[in-house]
């Protein structure tokens, strides 16, 4: 079984780009989720979806972050226009139904210059 | 304010010798409680959890013990081996946030031979 899947592993722009994050989860898990690490800190979140559909976004930093699961499979992050803060790396991970424990994908660490 | 906190960044342990991880956590609202481990470029993955109706949990060489009064829980890793080299985070949930998880910021465990 694929475990979770992330692209691109290191993205280096600067400030004022976009940049789109990529996460295809575990095949058959409905629950997707985002987290982001800055350096040094604790691993946030930022949120959750059910399938397709946002069941809860309340970790979002601002609205430069969008992030969409079309479909109910894979999942983007897009960051417009990205700052410095933004800089971390940018954990998914998916989990069952019902199930407590996520699986992570390797992250996809995000250098804002 | 930090609802997880590991208050120790850093544990060095003789291999053969048992490391203890601590946690605390501010929110009384959380029912369970998982560890996980990282590897440098990797993502986290799970190590073992606890329901807060138990007060020990074991898996091999792992054994989780929660605290509720004193709201606070420990990872006992023994006989530690130089592969448990890794940054532990002690994370936190409720029924009610399914996979919302609040991680701390981790405390990285060198196991010397």
């Amino acid at each position: 079984e694929a475990g979770v899947t992330q692209f691109p592993s290191h993205s280096v722009i600067e400030k004022g780009q976009t940049v789109t994050l990529r996460c295809d989860p575990i095949s058959g898990h409905d629950n997707l989720y985002w987290y982001r690490r800055v350096m040094g800190k604790e691993i946030k979140f930022l949120l959750h979806f059910v399938k397709e559909s946002k069941q809860d976004e309340s970790g979002m930093p601002n609205n430069r972050f969008l992030a969409e699961r079309t479909g109910g499979t894979y999942s983007t992050l897009k960051v417009q226009p990205a700052e410095l803060e933004d800089s971390g790396v940018y954990f998914c991970a998916s989990s069952n139904t019902g199930a407590n424990v996520l699986t992570f994908g390797a992250g996809s660490r995000l250098t804002v210059l | 304010d930090q609802q997880v906190k590991q208050n120790s960044p850093s544990l060095s342990v003789q291999e053969g010798r048992i490391s203890i991880l601590n946690c605390d956590y501010t929110n009384s609202m959380f029912d369970y409680f998982l560890w996980y481990k990282k590897y440098p470029a990797e993502g986290p993955t799970f190590l073992i959890s606890i329901s807060s109706i138990k007060d020990k949990n074991e898996d091999g060489r792992f054994t989780v013990f929660l605290n509720k009064s004193a709201k606070h829980l420990s990872l006992h890793i023994v006989p530690s081996q130089p592969g448990d080299s890794a940054v532990y985070f002690c994370a936190a949930s409720n029924g009610g946030s399914q996979g919302n998880l609040i991680f701390g910021k981790g405390t990285k465990l060198s196991v010397k031979p």
